[in-house]
């Protein structure tokens, strides 16, 4: 089963503009990871952040964690065209292994 | 040179047939992952090793088995293929389990 549930399911927004994607998991997680995934390759590690934390940013990158609602948001400032993928959420519950949602796909158009 | 490598990149296989998905990596990670995707889905975990003598079954483990030959590979094979393992199929490693994890490009297997 999915334990990340990524909504939208799909985005499409101007160059420039903002992307705000929303992850819900149902039981208590040791960290959550924002993975992105381009068109015929492999998942890339964006960021991970800590139960124990509330937000992290990583360059044009923003995560929070809200574990009271087991809610995560990645926002993506200021997009560009190359910023065009799939982006998944990941959780690790403690068994040493992450469970992915079925990821958002964003497209910028320029 | 890619860090995990997944041989082969696509492969067009008939029914019954026995199929093997290889993957190497050369980051020096103890764990490794098979995953499979299917379109509009994410990822599922088939099997997955923290070391050589230690291998686990994830959510989707039949009609799969693995190999960990080395700590650098990490086989996965199907016995007898059937057309619903047609898929996209990612190897990953990370050097604890709750770190990050590195992905290969992906085997796309179609079965027919």
């Amino acid at each position: 089963s999915q334990q990340g549930e990524e909504d939208p399911q799909a985005l499409s927004i101007q160059e420039g503009e903002n992307a705000t994607m929303n992850c819900s998991y149902k039981t208590s997680i040791n960290n959550l990871q924002w993975y992105r995934q381009n068109s015929g390759r492999g998942l890339v590690h964006l960021i991970l952040i800590r139960s124990n934390e509330r937000e992290k940013h990583s360059g044009r990158l923003r995560v929070t964690l809200d574990t009271s609602k087991k809610s995560s948001s990645l926002l993506i400032t200021a997009s560009r065209a190359a910023d065009t993928a799939s982006y998944f959420c990941a959780t690790e519950q403690g068994a040493q292994k992450l469970v992915f949602g079925q990821g958002t796909r964003l497209t910028i158009n320029p | 040179d890619a860090d995990v490598t997944q041989t082969p990149r696509n492969r067009i296989t008939k029914t019954g047939k026995r199929i093997m998905l290889e993957c190497s990596q050369t980051k020096g990670h103890d764990r490794m992952y098979w995953y499979r995707q299917d379109p509009g889905l994410g990822l599922r975990l088939i099997y997955y090793s923290f070391d050589v003598k230690d291998i686990n079954k994830g959510e989707i483990s039949d009609g799969y088995s693995v190999s960990r030959q080395a700590q650098a590979k990490f086989s996965l094979s199907l016995e007898s293929a059937i057309p619903n393992q047609t898929a996209l199929y990612f190897c990953a490693t990370s050097a604890l389990g709750w770190q990050p994890q590195h992905f290969g490009d992906g085997t796309r297997l179609s079965i027919l």
